[in-house]
């Protein structure tokens, strides 16, 4: 079954709005979770490392004042975008990894396509 | 530089052949691991098999294989026996047990096409 809920999976806002995604892990607790972002046609992106009860870590060239995240809850992280653009537009997707073994995999969300007009 | 390296942008195959993907990694972590995901038209990651640098054997799930060849830092993955639901966009991905914990690298992907 589903490791990874996120929603919404698909969201339309005006330019200069703030649009928040939720990811929850559904039954384990995931003390750290990772935010991607993929352009069409294109790689997933590493945008920020969401640490629970502590600041987000981001990548290089990511904005943290845009991309606000929140990680309150073992099982719950928020990204918000805030004062979108269109060129904000894009899939953002968050992962979590169930297990510290090393073949672990990060398990996936559905994934949220934003739409900025 | 580019840490993990997908050539082909697009493949084509017929039903029920083989296909292989390639994938090339770089990396001077000892200990790491190497993950291949397929992405449908629907955007979700499913995860599809696992190698680790240590593994003496190269990595079989079901349909999946990946032939690892560490010389050559390759960790390419073939699929036997395609079928019309594999279609998807595939990325190989990299942790780097060192330097990057918990984090994956993706390569650009590759687009498959199984023709009926």
């Amino acid at each position: 079954g589903a490791v990874v809920s996120q929603h919404p999976s698909r969201v339309i806002c005006k330019s200069g709005t703030s649009v928040k995604i939720e990811c929850r892990s559904l039954d384990f607790q995931a003390t750290t979770m990772f935010w991607y972002r993929q352009f069409p046609k294109q790689s997933l992106m590493l945008m920020a490392t969401s640490n629970e009860g502590s600041k987000a870590t981001y990548e290089q060239g990511v904005e943290k004042d845009k991309f606000l995240i929140n990680h309150a809850s073992l099982t719950l992280s928020t990204l918000t975008v805030t004062s979108a653009h269109p060129e904000d537009s894009s899939f953002y997707i968050c992962s979590v990894r169930r297990a510290s073994t090393p073949n672990s995999p990060l398990h996936f969300g559905n994934g949220t396509r934003l739409t900025v007009t | 530089a580019q840490k993990i390296t997908q050539t082909q942008p697009g493949m084509f195959v017929q039903e029920k052949e083989a296909v292989t993907l390639d994938c090339t990694y770089d990396t001077s972590d000892p200990s790491y691991g190497l993950f291949w995901y397929k992405q449908p038209s629907s955007g979700e990651m499913i995860f599809l098999i696992y190698q680790g640098s240590y593994d003496q054997q190269n990595a079989t799930e079901g349909r999946y294989s990946l032939n690892f060849q560490k010389a050559r830092k390759s960790a390419n993955l073939v699929i036997s026996a395609s079928q019309l639901g594999d279609s998807a966009m595939y990325f190989c991905a990299m942790r780097e047990v060192r330097t990057s914990g918990s984090r994956l690298t993706f390569g650009e992907g590759t687009q498959l096409t199984v023709n009926p």
